[in-house]
C-alpha cells in the first residue's frame, strides 16, 4: 500500500526567506504531483514529475524528484505573502491510476 | 470547456437522509475519482472508476456507493448519512497524467 508523508505540516516563514517542503512515499511510484489549495477552493496543479531527477520550476517554486530515495521536494525561494496556501504532494502507484495524497503543508508567509 | 463540474456545491443533511452527488466531465476522460477532504487528513480516495460501467473501492469506501452509467458522469451516493460523513467532497478525472479536479461539494450532516 502506497503511503505518502509530508513534512512539515505547518510552516510559518518570513517574506524573503527560503524553505523546502519534503514529500516521502513508501513504495514504487511512477509519477509525483504537487498541488496548491487556497482556503475554500479546489486544488490547483503546480507540477507533475515523471522521472528520476526531474526538476521543474515556476516562479519562486521548484520541485524535484528522487525516485531512488522515494523523495520529492518543493523549494520556495524568497517567499512572498501570495504563496500562503496549503501545498499537497500526491504519488501514483506504479501501474495504477490512483493518487495517494499527503496530509498537506499549511504555509503562512509573514511580512 | 467546463472541465469537471460538481453539483451541488453545498448541502446540509439530517442524519439518516440520503443524497447523491453528481460529477460531470466533458473531456472524454476514462478515469474518474471521488475523494473526501477532512482537516489535517489530506484527500482520501472513496471510490473510483476506470471506465463506463466499472467502479472500484478506494481507501475509505464504507457508507458510500457509486455508479458510472455514462462515461461523462460519476455519481456518489450516501444511503443513510452520518455525521462522520461531514466533509468536502472532490471529484477528479484523468486520461493520462493530468488530473482535473472539480470545485468541491461541502456536505454537513447534522
Amino acid at each position: 500500500e502506497l503511503k505518502v508523508e509530508q513534512n512539515p505540516l505547518f510552516l510559518s516563514m518570513q517574506e524573503g526567506k527560503n524553505y523546502t517542503i519534503y514529500c516521502n512515499y513508501s513504495t514504487t511510484s511512477d509519477r509525483l504531483y504537487w498541488y496548491r489549495q487556497d482556503p475554500g477552493k479546489s486544488l490547483e496543479s503546480l507540477f507533475v514529475l515523471l522521472s528520476n531527477g526531474a526538476v521543474k520550476q515556476e516562479g519562486r517554486l521548484m520541485a524535484s524528484l528522487d525516485t531512488k530515495a522515494r523523495l520529492s521536494t518543493l523549494h520556495i525561494t524568497a517567499a512572498v505573502h501570495d504563496l500562503s496556501a496549503t501545498y499537497f504532494c500526491a504519488a501514483g502507484g506504479a501501474g495504477s491510476y490512483q493518487l495517494t495524497f499527503g496530509k498537506g503543508t499549511k504555509l503562512s508567509v509573514i511580512p | 470547456n467546463a472541465g469537471v463540474t460538481q453539483t451541488p456545491k453545498f448541502r446540509v443533511l439530517k442524519t439518516g437522509q440520503s443524497m447523491t452527488l453528481l460529477c460531470a466531465q466533458d473531456m472524454n476522460h476514462e478515469y474518474m475519482y471521488w475523494y473526501r477532504q477532512d482537516p489535517g487528513m489530506g484527500l482520501r480516495l472513496i471510490h473510483y472508476s476506470v471506465g463506463e460501467g466499472t467502479t472500484a473501492k478506494g481507501e475509505v469506501p464504507d457508507g458510500y456507493n457509486v455508479s458510472r452509467l455514462k462515461k461523462q458522469n460519476f455519481l456518489l451516493g450516501l444511503e443513510s448519512a452520518a455525521p462522520s460523513q461531514t466533509s468536502v467532497y472532490f471529484c477528479a478525472s484523468t486520461k493520462n497524467y493530468g488530473y482535473t479536479f472539480g470545485s468541491g461539494t461541502r456536505l454537513t450532516v447534522v
